[in-house]
Protein backbone atom coordinates (compact mmCIF):
# COMPACT_ATOMS: atom_id res chain seq x y z
CA UNK A 1 0.00 0.00 0.00
CA UNK A 2 1.03 3.58 -0.53
CA UNK A 3 2.99 5.08 2.90
CA UNK A 4 5.30 7.65 3.74
CA UNK A 5 7.60 6.38 6.70
CA UNK A 6 9.48 9.42 8.25
CA UNK A 7 12.89 9.78 10.17
CA UNK A 8 12.81 10.03 13.64
CA UNK A 9 12.73 13.01 16.30
CA UNK A 10 15.32 15.35 16.62
CA UNK A 11 16.19 17.68 19.15
CA UNK A 12 18.35 20.54 18.37
CA UNK A 13 20.04 23.91 19.22
CA UNK A 14 19.03 26.94 18.13
CA UNK A 15 20.68 28.48 15.54
CA UNK A 16 21.47 25.24 13.85
CA UNK A 17 19.94 22.72 10.98
CA UNK A 18 17.44 20.07 10.77
CA UNK A 19 16.98 17.67 7.83
CA UNK A 20 13.96 15.07 7.88
CA UNK A 21 13.29 12.30 5.90
CA UNK A 22 10.38 10.67 4.25
CA UNK A 23 10.82 7.30 2.14
CA UNK A 24 7.78 6.68 0.07
CA UNK A 25 6.57 3.19 -0.83
CA UNK A 26 3.53 1.75 -3.28
CA UNK A 27 3.40 4.43 -5.61
CA UNK A 28 5.78 6.09 -9.02
CA UNK A 29 7.25 8.38 -6.21
CA UNK A 30 8.30 10.77 -9.42
CA UNK A 31 5.07 11.55 -10.45
CA UNK A 32 3.22 13.14 -7.51
CA UNK A 33 4.33 15.84 -4.91
CA UNK A 34 5.93 15.67 -1.42
CA UNK A 35 4.69 18.99 0.30
CA UNK A 36 5.90 19.56 3.79
CA UNK A 37 3.64 20.90 6.54
CA UNK A 38 4.43 21.57 10.20
CA UNK A 39 1.93 22.33 13.20
CA UNK A 40 3.50 23.33 16.32
CA UNK A 41 1.94 22.94 19.37
CA UNK A 42 -1.42 24.16 20.06
CA UNK A 43 -1.20 25.43 16.10
CA UNK A 44 -2.53 25.32 12.84
CA UNK A 45 -1.28 23.39 9.88
CA UNK A 46 1.52 25.36 8.48
CA UNK A 47 2.20 24.36 4.66
CA UNK A 48 6.61 24.86 3.96
CA UNK A 49 6.54 23.96 0.61
CA UNK A 50 7.05 21.18 -1.68
CA UNK A 51 8.59 18.68 -4.81
CA UNK A 52 7.20 17.48 -7.59
CA UNK A 53 10.51 14.86 -8.14
CA UNK A 54 10.21 14.60 -11.95
CA UNK A 55 10.35 18.40 -11.98
CA UNK A 56 13.36 18.81 -9.84
CA UNK A 57 12.36 22.22 -9.16
CA UNK A 58 11.13 22.83 -5.45
CA UNK A 59 8.53 25.45 -4.09
CA UNK A 60 8.57 27.17 -0.97
CA UNK A 61 6.51 29.63 1.34
CA UNK A 62 7.35 32.40 1.17
CA UNK A 63 7.54 32.56 5.07
CA UNK A 64 10.20 29.88 4.48
CA UNK A 65 12.12 31.10 1.57
CA UNK A 66 15.90 31.31 2.48
CA UNK A 67 15.36 29.26 5.49
CA UNK A 68 13.69 25.88 3.85
CA UNK A 69 15.64 23.25 1.22
CA UNK A 70 13.64 20.45 0.19
CA UNK A 71 14.93 17.47 -2.41
CA UNK A 72 13.96 14.41 -3.31
CA UNK A 73 16.06 11.62 -4.30
CA UNK A 74 14.22 9.06 -7.14
CA UNK A 75 16.78 6.48 -6.51
CA UNK A 76 15.56 5.99 -3.05
CA UNK A 77 12.42 7.35 -3.49
CA UNK A 78 13.08 9.91 -0.50
CA UNK A 79 11.91 13.42 0.43
CA UNK A 80 14.00 15.53 2.48
CA UNK A 81 13.24 19.21 4.32
CA UNK A 82 16.26 20.72 5.86
CA UNK A 83 15.41 23.72 7.61
CA UNK A 84 18.03 26.36 8.44
CA UNK A 85 18.66 28.93 11.08
CA UNK A 86 16.19 27.14 13.70
CA UNK A 87 14.63 29.17 16.38
CA UNK A 88 12.59 28.18 19.15
CA UNK A 89 9.53 28.73 17.55
CA UNK A 90 10.64 25.68 15.09
CA UNK A 91 9.72 22.98 17.67
CA UNK A 92 6.60 21.31 15.84
CA UNK A 93 5.97 17.84 14.69
CA UNK A 94 6.68 18.07 10.87
CA UNK A 95 4.56 15.88 8.14
CA UNK A 96 5.42 15.53 4.54
CA UNK A 97 2.35 14.63 2.52
CA UNK A 98 1.86 13.00 -1.20
CA UNK A 99 0.10 15.15 -3.58
CA UNK A 100 -3.37 13.54 -5.06
CA UNK A 101 -1.44 14.77 -8.19
CA UNK A 102 1.30 17.10 -8.84
CA UNK A 103 1.62 20.95 -7.20
CA UNK A 104 -1.64 22.28 -6.42
CA UNK A 105 -3.57 19.24 -5.23
CA UNK A 106 -5.09 17.39 -1.68
CA UNK A 107 -2.49 15.68 0.38
CA UNK A 108 -4.04 12.19 0.38
CA UNK A 109 -1.33 10.63 2.34
CA UNK A 110 0.34 11.56 5.03
CA UNK A 111 3.90 10.85 6.86
CA UNK A 112 3.62 9.59 10.50
CA UNK A 113 5.18 12.76 11.53
CA UNK A 114 8.87 13.74 13.35
CA UNK A 115 8.98 16.22 16.07
CA UNK A 116 11.65 18.41 16.19
CA UNK A 117 12.59 20.45 19.29
CA UNK A 118 14.69 23.28 19.08
CA UNK A 119 16.62 24.20 22.55
CA UNK A 120 19.35 25.53 24.04
CA UNK B 1 -2.52 34.78 0.81
CA UNK B 2 -5.74 33.05 1.41
CA UNK B 3 -7.02 33.08 5.43
CA UNK B 4 -9.14 30.13 6.08
CA UNK B 5 -11.16 30.89 9.18
CA UNK B 6 -13.40 27.94 10.59
CA UNK B 7 -16.10 28.00 13.14
CA UNK B 8 -17.21 26.78 15.43
CA UNK B 9 -13.76 26.11 17.54
CA UNK B 10 -15.84 23.86 19.40
CA UNK B 11 -18.55 21.62 18.49
CA UNK B 12 -20.25 19.70 21.25
CA UNK B 13 -22.57 16.90 20.10
CA UNK B 14 -24.20 13.65 21.31
CA UNK B 15 -23.53 10.14 19.38
CA UNK B 16 -26.02 9.66 16.21
CA UNK B 17 -26.71 13.65 16.12
CA UNK B 18 -25.37 15.52 13.12
CA UNK B 19 -22.78 17.67 12.72
CA UNK B 20 -21.75 20.61 11.01
CA UNK B 21 -18.47 22.43 10.55
CA UNK B 22 -18.27 26.18 8.59
CA UNK B 23 -14.77 26.92 6.34
CA UNK B 24 -15.05 30.71 5.25
CA UNK B 25 -12.33 32.05 2.82
CA UNK B 26 -10.96 35.38 2.80
CA UNK B 27 -11.39 35.28 -1.30
CA UNK B 28 -12.98 33.37 -3.55
CA UNK B 29 -11.00 29.77 -3.78
CA UNK B 30 -10.73 28.98 -7.68
CA UNK B 31 -11.79 25.65 -8.71
CA UNK B 32 -13.59 24.86 -5.04
CA UNK B 33 -9.44 23.60 -4.24
CA UNK B 34 -10.98 23.11 -0.83
CA UNK B 35 -10.11 20.08 0.81
CA UNK B 36 -11.13 18.76 4.68
CA UNK B 37 -8.94 16.68 6.67
CA UNK B 38 -9.85 14.51 9.94
CA UNK B 39 -6.74 14.91 12.80
CA UNK B 40 -6.69 12.76 15.81
CA UNK B 41 -4.55 12.80 18.57
CA UNK B 42 -1.12 12.06 18.24
CA UNK B 43 -2.11 11.36 14.47
CA UNK B 44 -1.35 12.65 11.20
CA UNK B 45 -4.32 14.20 9.20
CA UNK B 46 -6.14 12.02 6.74
CA UNK B 47 -8.20 13.66 3.84
CA UNK B 48 -11.88 13.23 3.85
CA UNK B 49 -12.76 15.73 1.04
CA UNK B 50 -11.35 17.39 -2.04
CA UNK B 51 -12.67 19.59 -4.64
CA UNK B 52 -14.72 20.99 -1.66
CA UNK B 53 -17.61 18.10 -2.28
CA UNK B 54 -15.58 14.97 -3.45
CA UNK B 55 -15.40 11.68 -0.48
CA UNK B 56 -12.14 10.48 -1.05
CA UNK B 57 -12.13 6.22 -1.31
CA UNK B 58 -13.00 4.70 1.98
CA UNK B 59 -14.45 7.85 3.36
CA UNK B 60 -18.19 6.64 5.11
CA UNK B 61 -20.77 8.63 3.17
CA UNK B 62 -22.34 9.79 6.22
CA UNK B 63 -18.97 12.51 5.51
CA UNK B 64 -20.05 15.21 2.72
CA UNK B 65 -18.94 18.42 1.97
CA UNK B 66 -20.58 21.16 -0.08
CA UNK B 67 -19.62 24.95 -0.90
CA UNK B 68 -18.41 27.43 -3.19
CA UNK B 69 -17.06 30.61 -3.58
CA UNK B 70 -15.93 31.75 -0.01
CA UNK B 71 -17.94 29.52 2.32
CA UNK B 72 -17.95 25.82 3.22
CA UNK B 73 -19.26 23.28 4.61
CA UNK B 74 -18.35 19.61 6.32
CA UNK B 75 -21.84 17.53 7.83
CA UNK B 76 -21.42 14.47 9.32
CA UNK B 77 -24.48 12.71 9.89
CA UNK B 78 -25.10 10.05 12.40
CA UNK B 79 -21.87 10.38 14.38
CA UNK B 80 -20.05 7.50 15.29
CA UNK B 81 -17.52 7.24 18.25
CA UNK B 82 -14.43 7.30 15.83
CA UNK B 83 -15.58 10.66 14.21
CA UNK B 84 -14.89 12.66 17.63
CA UNK B 85 -11.64 14.45 16.42
CA UNK B 86 -10.08 17.54 15.00
CA UNK B 87 -11.06 18.63 11.35
CA UNK B 88 -9.35 21.18 9.39
CA UNK B 89 -10.35 22.72 5.97
CA UNK B 90 -7.88 23.89 3.43
CA UNK B 91 -7.17 25.53 0.06
CA UNK B 92 -4.66 24.08 -1.89
CA UNK B 93 -4.41 26.04 -5.39
CA UNK B 94 -1.10 26.93 -6.20
CA UNK B 95 0.61 29.16 -5.36
CA UNK B 96 0.17 28.96 -1.48
CA UNK B 97 -1.51 26.54 0.46
CA UNK B 98 -3.36 27.42 4.27
CA UNK B 99 -5.40 25.68 6.11
CA UNK B 100 -7.72 26.72 8.92
CA UNK B 101 -7.27 26.48 12.61
CA UNK B 102 -9.86 23.64 12.87
CA UNK B 103 -12.96 22.81 14.54
CA UNK B 104 -12.77 20.04 17.33
CA UNK B 105 -15.63 18.32 17.59
CA UNK B 106 -16.29 16.24 21.09
CA UNK B 107 -18.71 14.02 22.90
CA UNK B 108 -21.22 15.83 24.83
Amino acid sequence: QVQLVQSGAEVQKPGSSVKVSCEASGYIFNNYAINWVRQAPGQRLEWMGGIVPIFHSPYYAQKFQGRLTVTSDESTSTAYMELSSLRPDDTAVYFCAKSVGTRGTAFEIWGQGTTVIVSS
Amino acid sequence: EIVLTQSPGTLSVSPGESATLSCSSSESIPFVYLAWYQQKLGQAPRLLISDAHKRVSGIPDRFSGSGSGTDFTLTISRLEPEDFAVYFCQHYGSPSLTFGGGTKVEIK
